[in-house]
C-alpha cells in the first residue's frame, strides 16, 4: 500500500510552546489530507480535513486559531498546535488519500504522540 | 443518525475463535468500503479494501459487505493473540470518507 509518513513520532514540549507536526505522501499525490486525535483506549476523532491549495475544515469544537493547518502541496500537510497546554496531550494521526481516483482508500501515518509539561 | 456506526466493544475472545465485528451506515452514496487495524500507540495500518457486494478473503480475514442492508462485517479466522487490536470500518463514495469509531478486540491466549 501507499506510504504516509509522519514526523516527528513523538515531541515533548513545554506549556506556551508551538508544535508542528508533519504529514507526507511519500508514492502519491494527496489532494485530501485529515487530521486525527486520539486519547489512550479510545477512537479517533477527526479533528479537519484539508483540500492541496485551500483552507481546512474543522470539525465542529476544534478551534481553528489553535490548530493550525497548511496543505501548502500535494505531498506535504502540517498541524501546528500553537500555545500548547497540557490538555492538547494526546495522539495525533494523519491520514491521506490518493488524488488520482475518484474514490480512493485512505493511508495512515505512524501518529505522533504530543506531551505538553 | 449517525453516518457510520460500529461498537466500540471491548470484544474478548478465547485465541482460535472466530472474531466477528460490523458496521452500518446510512449513506448509500458508500460505494467502497475498508477495514483497518490499529495496535497500540501506532497508526491504523489498511487490512481489506472491496467495492463490491459479497465476501473478500484475504488469509484468515474475510471482508463482506450488503450494500443492500448498509452492513459490513470483518471476520477473523482461527484469531491469535497477535490480532488483538483496535479494528476501524470505513467506507466512501462521491469522494467522501467516514470512518467508524473503532471495536477494541482482545484475544486471549
Amino acid at each position: 500500500g501507499a506510504v504516509v509518513s509522519q514526523h516527528p513520532s513523538w515531541v515533548i514540549c513545554k506549556s506556551g510552546t508551538s508544535v508542528k507536526i508533519e504529514c507526507r505522501s511519500l508514492d502519491f499525490q494527496a489532494t485530501t489530507m485529515f487530521w486525527y486525535r486520539q486519547f489512550p483506549k479510545q477512537s479517533l476523532m477527526l479533528m479537519a480535513t484539508s483540500n492541496e491549495g485551500s483552507k481546512a475544515t474543522y470539525e465542529q469544537g476544534v478551534e481553528k486559531d489553535k490548530f493550525l493547518i497548511n496543505h501548502a502541496s500535494l505531498t506535504l500537510s502540517t498541524l501546528t498546535v500553537t500555545s500548547a497546554h497540557p490538555e492538547d496531550s494526546s495522539f495525533y494521526i494523519c491520514s491521506a488519500r490518493d488524488g488520482t481516483g475518484r474514490n480512493t482508500e485512505a493511508f495512515f501515518g505512524q501518529g505522533t504522540r504530543l506531551t505538553v509539561v | 443518525q449517525k453516518e457510520v456506526e460500529q461498537d466500540p466493544g471491548p470484544l474478548s475472545v478465547p485465541e482460535g475463535a472466530i472474531v466477528s465485528l460490523n458496521c452500518t451506515y446510512s449513506n448509500s452514496a458508500f460505494q467502497y468500503f475498508m477495514w483497518y487495524r490499529q495496535y497500540s500507540r501506532k497508526g491504523p495500518e489498511l487490512l481489506m479494501y472491496t467495492y463490491s457486494s459479497g465476501n473478500k478473503e484475504d488469509g484468515r480475514f474475510t471482508a463482506q459487505v450488503d450494500k443492500s442492508s448498509k452492513y459490513i462485517s470483518l471476520f477473523i479466522r482461527d484469531s491469535q493473540p497477535s490480532d488483538s487490536a483496535t479494528y476501524l470500518c470505513a467506507m466512501g463514495g462521491n469522494n467522501r470518507l467516514a470512518f467508524g469509531k473503532g471495536n477494541q478486540v482482545v484475544v486471549i491466549p
